[in-house]
């Protein structure tokens, strides 16, 4: 089983719309987690670290569900600049190390 | 304050030659990782350096990959000789304590 999975997409969005979409994790020692945003052809961007209580962050809400061990990330009112691919990123404490999912990509259709 | 920067942003050498790529993290950051992306494929982690220390080189691999950090600071990622599997997207991030950040990466396509 992969460390990290994500299902890959595209999700196809209209505009205004809210998308909402999961990644599960395979390790349960697991103690940080983040959404990272990947525009095609450039490096990988911090969008917003998960919270065990969850957080928002304006149009961006991300949860995370220890005891089911996956991290969801949902966007409302969708927008043509959030068409890209969201990284669910994982950090080991053990020893520090960052594992990736293969992303979600999302394209906000006008 | 400079982010991470990687060096080239493009590389295209023939099977069999040697490439070095340079990463140089946020300054202070303890933590300097190697990542590469294959076409099609998820994001897959290379090693991670502590200061100038190898924490973790499970991702490597094989021993035409070899990696460096001498005094902490930079880091050159040498792959020698380089085969056509290697070509791919090889990203360099750093950290302090949690998230990473990452530079532009390398485009490294072998013919």
């Amino acid at each position: 089983r992969k460390e990290v999975e994500q299902d890959p997409g595209p999700f196809n969005v209209p505009e205004g719309a809210t998308v909402a979409f999961n990644c599960t994790y395979s390790n349960s020692a697991s103690q940080s987690f983040f959404w990272y945003r990947q525009d095609c052809r450039k490096e990988p961007k911090l969008l917003m670290s998960v919270y065990s209580s969850g957080n928002e962050d304006g149009r961006f809400t991300a949860q995370l569900n220890r005891a089911s061990q996956y991290i969801s990330l949902l966007i409302r009112d969708s927008k043509l600049s959030d068409s890209a691919t969201y990284l669910c990123v994982v950090n080991y404490y053990g020893n520090n190390r960052l594992a990736f999912g293969k992303g979600n990509q999302v394209v906000v259709i006008p | 304050e400079a982010g991470v920067t990687q060096f080239p942003s493009h590389s295209v050498i023939e099977k069999g030659q040697t490439v070095t790529l340079r990463c140089d993290p946020i300054s202070g950051h303890d933590n300097l990782y190697w990542y590469r992306r294959v076409m099609g494929k998820e994001i897959k982690f290379l090693l991670h350096f502590v200061k100038e220390s190898k924490q973790d080189e499970s991702g490597m691999p094989n021993n035409r990959f070899l990696a460096e950090r001498t005094g902490g600071t930079y880091s050159t990622l040498k792959v020698q000789p380089a085969e056509l599997e290697d070509s791919g997207v090889y990203f360099c991030a750093s950290s302090g304590h949690l998230e990473a950040f990452f530079g532009q990466g390398t485009r490294l396509t072998v013919v």
